[in-house]
């Protein structure tokens, strides 16, 4: 079965600075990875997706992923974050472990953007 | 286009009571899943429909948890009876498929067992 790792539960960062939040998963076999954000008090949204092709990725906002299928990695990037990115990070992973394509999902990464 | 709808948005019971939670997909979605969040942790799976149809039911805890799909439209999730073990955040999400489809997820259920 597939396993993500997300290492860092807390990310602070200024206004303006890069970030990177990690996610590594485990898989056997061909995946489809995905980041998701939770504002407050909202649900999860999509931020984007690997599918196949480009392994560089870019979403809603400015955020950028690139899949590294060698070091298992799907790292998501912005060169400059605002205040308005504070919101909880999940990167999810699918493939066709048991039959099935259900997406699982990391404990999320908290990024907290200071003024 | 109307999103997930999840009801209630909280919930606070006591040991040994039931809850119900229910959640409205996007309209024309076929596959519905429930998944769990405990504070801190991971979201994990519970279960999966397609359309009327449990697909996957693997992460189902144990059986006081039963989710239904009527008519293949909305799904409840009962807890009967509830532990403290089992607060947290419930979520429903939808997608139109196929396999690689994102999700659609709701706000979520907050279920307090107390």
């Amino acid at each position: 079965a597939q396993s993500v790792t997300q290492l860092d539960s807390q990310v602070p960062v200024f206004e303006e600075a890069p970030v990177e939040l990690r996610c590594n998963y485990s898989s056997s076999v061909s995946v489809y990875l995905f980041w998701y954000v939770q504002y407050p008090n909202q649900g999860l949204q999509l931020l984007l997706k690997y599918l196949s092709g480009s392994t560089l990725v870019k979403g809603i906002n400015g955020f950028e992923a690139e899949f590294n299928k060698s070091q298992t990695s799907f790292h998501l990037r912005k060169p400059s974050v605002h205040i308005s990115d504070t919101a909880e990070y999940f990167c999810a992973v699918s493939d066709m472990t048991g039959g099935s394509y259900i997406p699982t999902f990391g404990r999320g990464t908290s990024l907290i953007v200071h003024p | 286009e109307a999103g997930v709808t999840q009801f209630p948005s909280h919930s606070v019971i006591e040991k040994g009571q039931t809850v119900t939670l229910r959640c409205d997909p996007i309209s024309g979605h076929d596959n519905l899943y429930w998944y769990r969040r405990v504070m801190g942790k991971e979201i994990k799976f519970l279960l999966h429909f397609v359309k009327e149809s449990k697909q996957d039911e693997s992460g189902m805890p144990n059986n006081r948890f039963l989710a239904e799909r009527t008519g293949g439209t909305y799904s409840t999730l009962k807890v009967q009876p509830a532990e403290l073990e089992d607060s947290g955040v419930y979520f429903c999400a939808s997608s139109h498929g196929p396999y690689n489809s994102p999700l659609h997820f709701g706000n979520g259920t907050r279920l307090t067992v107390t």
